[in-house]
């Protein structure tokens, strides 16, 4: 079975950009969670995905949103970008009640 | 909101040697994973605690969950140079509605 896939694995941007991360679950999850990891704030909780909803939500502001797409695909987007937006950005796919399978992650430097 | 306190921050350990990691939750614990991460990459899934009591073991790992003390404790045996990383162990907060919540993360260094 594939793993979570997270594209694309490393991306430079410049403030004020935006940016789409894409991640793609392990086969027959339909949850994928987001998380921002920096070696200040360690890993942060984003947002949650479960059936093209969002189910939960974290402490970020609004230019960070996502949507998940019927083959339970999601995208991360993030508008306005910040230089405290650098950071490992993870994905992880689940089932219901269980583990999170995350992804190698997206590093994303703004300059 | 929950909080993990992880202990130690680093660690540096002669191979061959045990070690302990540590994790204390502010809140109780309902549910305990742990995870491994090599340095800028994604998670690797070590194990998960649900009950008090509860101990799992895989090749030379061993996680416990004491659900009075709120506490988790992941123990290697006979470290190898496979062991390093990161350690990073996580809980659902908010009975899940707030993600995972995790500690900052145990660096483990292992010494030929």
């Amino acid at each position: 079975k594939a793993g979570v896939t997270q594209t694309p694995r490393y991306l430079i941007k410049t403030r004020g950009q935006q940016v789409t991360l894409s991640c793609s679950p392990i086969s027959g999850h339909r949850s994928v969670s987001w998380y921002q990891q920096t070696p200040g704030q360690g890993l942060q909780f984003l947002f949650e995905y479960f059936s093209e909803t969002q189910r939960n939500k974290g402490n970020f502001p609004g230019r960070f949103s996502g949507r998940q797409f019927s083959n339970s695909r999601s995208e991360m987007n993030v508008s306005t970008l910040e230089l405290g937006d650098s950071a490992l950005y993870l994905c992880a796919s689940s089932l219901p009640s269980d583990e999170q399978f995350f992804g190698p992650g997206t590093r994303l430097t703004v300059l | 909101s929950q909080e993990l306190e992880q202990s130690p921050q680093s660690l540096i350990v002669q191979e061959g040697k045990n070690l302990t990691i540590n994790c204390t939750s502010s809140k109780t614990l309902y549910g305990l994973y742990w995870y491994k991460q090599k340095y800028g990459e994604g998670l690797i899934f070590l194990m998960m605690l649900q009950k008090g009591g509860e101990e799992k073991s895989h090749e030379k790992i061993t996680a416990k969950l004491d659900e009075k003390k709120q506490q988790s404790s992941l123990h290697i045996t006979a470290s190898q140079p496979s062991h390093a990383g990161i350690y990073l162990c996580g809980a659902l907060s908010g009975g899940g509605a707030d993600g995972l919540t995790f500690g900052k993360g145990t660096h483990l260094i292992i010494q030929p």
